[in-house]
């Protein structure tokens, strides 16, 4: 059975940085790509971005509104993938899920319950 | 402003069918598949339809998925109140390099 556990979620000043993680179990991690998506409270769905596994370069693309603040990267030998967030800002105030993909077009096919950041003064 | 255009609500009884549309474009829905998730409210959400009408294991038949040029549909037959929740689409945008996500639908159960 696939699951995917967030941590490292909490409290964190505007500006600020703040690395959550992704402990994967169920599979070969190393086979498939990893990614988030996070939901603003109240809200909508909103991608955030995704590391290809290395068999297609570990390559990575990300959502406009991250792009050049937000990292992904993954640690194969340990199944866990890691999101990287700086210069936070109060709209990044968010659930942010771990998922993870398949082959090809599925980009997102399992979830992780969540892990909760808030940016806040 | 989301990328896919779902309808904000939706509503069904018990027993009844109900669609729920995705609006796109050339650049996603137009030419790529499309996905369905639900999300129950205060959990995770959860694959319900891969690649435009596939079902994962677990999923009732009473989900399905087809398309149609930029557009997509989710019907779900025999309406039960376990169904009530929020109704994502989601594809690839060949043109942003991105996943892109429907506004999401609020089903409700009358």
């Amino acid at each position: 059975e696939v699951q995917l556990v967030e941590s490292g979620g909490g409290l964190v000043q505007p500006g600020r940085s703040l690395k959550v993680s992704c402990t994967a179990s169920g599979f070969t991690f190393g086979d498939y790509p990893m990614g988030w998506v996070r939901q603003a409270p109240g809200k909508g769905l909103e991608w955030v971005g995704f590391i290809r596994s290395n068999g297609y370069g570990g390559t990575t693309d990300y959502a406009a509104s991250v792009k050049g603040r937000f990292t992904i990267s993954r640690d194969d030998s340990k199944s866990i993938a890691y999101l990287q967030m700086n210069s936070l800002q109060t709209d990044d105030t968010a659930v942010y899920y771990c998922t993870r993909g398949g082959s090809g077009w599925d980009v997102v096919l399992y979830w992780g319950q969540g892990t909760l950041v808030t940016v806040s003064p | 402003q989301s990328v896919l255009t779902q309808p904000p609500s939706a509503f069904g009884t018990p027993g009844q069918r109900v669609t729920i549309s995705c609006s796109g474009s050339s650049s996603n829905i137009g030419s790529n598949p499309v996905y369905w998730y639900q999300q129950v409210p205060g959990t995770a959400p959860k694959l319900l339809i891969y690649r435009n009408n596939q079902r994962p294991s677990g999923v009732p038949d009473r989900f399905s998925g087809s398309k149609s040029g930029t557009s997509a549909s989710l019907a779900i037959s025999g309406l039960r109140s376990e169904d009530e929740a929020d109704y994502y689409c989601a594809a690839w945008d060949d043109g942003l390099s991105a996943w892109v996500f429907g506004g999401g639908t609020k089903l409700t159960v009358l």
